[in-house]
């Protein structure tokens, strides 16, 4: 089955810096691999997603990069703001079945 | 984006009582959906996958009688928590994706299942 690994646990950045979160995955039929925002206690909000025949997608502050050779993906998150403190998720799936998430990265953004 | 509502929000019981937790698709209907456990701190964790008008899949681990899962509609899947115990406590997750040009998964807003 699908594995997710995901990199770093924690990541502590100050405001307007950028943030780099990235996870590998090892089944390479995976072929949708989204990107999750989690407050505490709440539900996770997909925040952005790429596919297997895309090699980078942004959507203003944030950017998604995919390497299907090496099969990693990475979330960038550029002008970090405060209210972006959140844990965030990678995950991978092929066609949204058996979607596997990474552990998990908290993100702290510093005024 | 689509909605998927999951009732109760959260839910106090005593050990070795029963505890149904609903997922609903509001608004599209949901061939397969999906049931998650999240601990404190950790990552959400696939416990089964529950498939409209049949069985569920587990996951490796996850006992299928005591974490009883009904699909009998296409907006709506159950997960019974039978027999709780405190290590039960968790944060439950449901998810369902809505397949077609904008295929995504949603969440529900989760249950946080208290067992004392």
């Amino acid at each position: 089955g699908e594995n997710v690994e995901q990199h770093p646990s924690t990541l502590s950045v100050q405001e307007g810096d950028s943030a780099v979160i990235k996870c590998t995955y090892s089944d390479s039929a995976s072929n949708y691999f989204p990107w999750y925002k989690q407050e505490l206690g709440k539900r996770p909000q997909l925040i952005i997603d790429i596919r297997s025949n895309v090699g980078e997608k942004k959507d203003q502050r944030i950017a998604v990069t995919l390497n299907k050779t090496a099969k990693h993906f990475s979330l960038h998150i550029t002008e970090t703001q405060p209210e972006d403190s959140a844990v965030y998720f990678c995950a991978a799936t092929y066609n949204n079945n058996d979607m596997r998430f990474g552990a998990g990265t908290r993100l702290t953004v510093k005024p | 984006g689509a909605v998927v509502s999951q009732h109760p929000s959260w839910v106090i019981c005593k050990s070795g009582t029963s505890v149904k937790i609903e997922c609903r698709s509001l608004d599209f209907q949901a061939t397969t959906m999906f049931w998650y456990r999240q601990f404190p701190k950790q990552s959400l964790m696939l416990m089964a996958t529950s498939n409209e008008g049949s069985k569920a899949t587990y996951e490796q681990g996850v006992e299928k009688d005591k974490f009883l899962i009904n699909h009998a509609s296409l907006t709506l899947s159950t997960l019974t928590v039978t027999s709780a115990h405190p290590e039960d406590s968790s944060f439950y997750i449901c998810s369902a994706f809505l397949a077609g040009v904008a295929t995504a998964t949603f969440f529900g807003q989760g249950t946080r299942l208290t067992v004392v």
